[in-house]
């Protein structure tokens, strides 16, 4: 298996513009997290879906952030308008039976 | 407010010693606690984990300690090898299956 596969690796935007972050989770694994890694906050948990469902949803920050899974192999993070305080890094996970494993992450730049 | 701290935001250790990086844990429901390891550029990949019942598990060079009473945990490498230097993550849910907290992370280096 390849790994949770995330792209892209980085992106840099201009503030107000849209910003797109996709991942491939593992093949039957049922969960799919998304966190965001900045130096003051560690790792976030920013949202998580279990069989394409989205559970909890309260680490997203504000209603620019929103993050689908239209199908149980891939899901988007999306961010309008984005701002330079979103500048970090992006990492997804899968996981099945509590085993996480990350994608490789997108650094953001919001410049 | 976080649930899970790692109070040392770097640790350097000269080769072959121990390196010790600790973690403390704020919620008494967590019950599984792992610890994670991140290159640069790389995602966060397990390292051991360790469940509320036990106070100690050993896994080659690595070792978790538990301290429930305490709320805290740690995780010994000895002996510690410069491919070790890496930023460590602390990580804490509620069963084998939840949702991992993470800390801040700790940045160890060492030295050759």
């Amino acid at each position: 298996d390849a790994g949770v596969i995330q792209s892209p690796r980085h992106e840099v935007t201009e503030m107000g513009q849209e910003v797109t972050l996709r991942c491939k989770p593992i093949s039957g694994h049922d969960y799919l997290f998304w966190y965001r890694q900045t130096m003051m906050r560690g790792l976030e948990l920013l949202i998580y879906f279990n069989n394409n469902v989205p559970i909890d949803d309260s680490g997203m920050p504000e209603d620019r952030f929103s993050a689908k899974m239209p199908n149980a192999s891939f899901s988007t993070l999306k961010i309008q308008p984005s701002e330079p305080r979103d500048s970090a890094v992006y990492f997804c996970a899968s996981s099945s039976r509590g085993g996480y494993t990350f994608g490789s992450g997108t650094r953001l730049t919001v410049v | 407010d976080q649930q899970v701290k790692q109070n040392s935001p770097s640790l350097s250790v000269q080769e072959g010693r121990i390196s010790i990086l600790n973690c403390d844990y704020t919620n008494s429901m967590f019950d599984y606690f792992l610890w994670y390891k991140k290159y640069p550029a790389e995602g966060p990949t397990f390292l051991i984990s360790i469940s509320s019942i036990k106070d100690k598990n050993e896994d080659g060079r690595f070792t978790v300690f538990l301290n429930k009473s305490a709320k805290h945990l740690s995780l010994h490498i000895v002996p510690s090898q410069p491919g070790d230097s890496a930023v460590y993550f602390c990580a804490a849910s509620r069963g084998s299956q939840g949702n991992l907290i993470f800390g801040k992370g700790t940045k160890l280096s060492v030295k050759p």
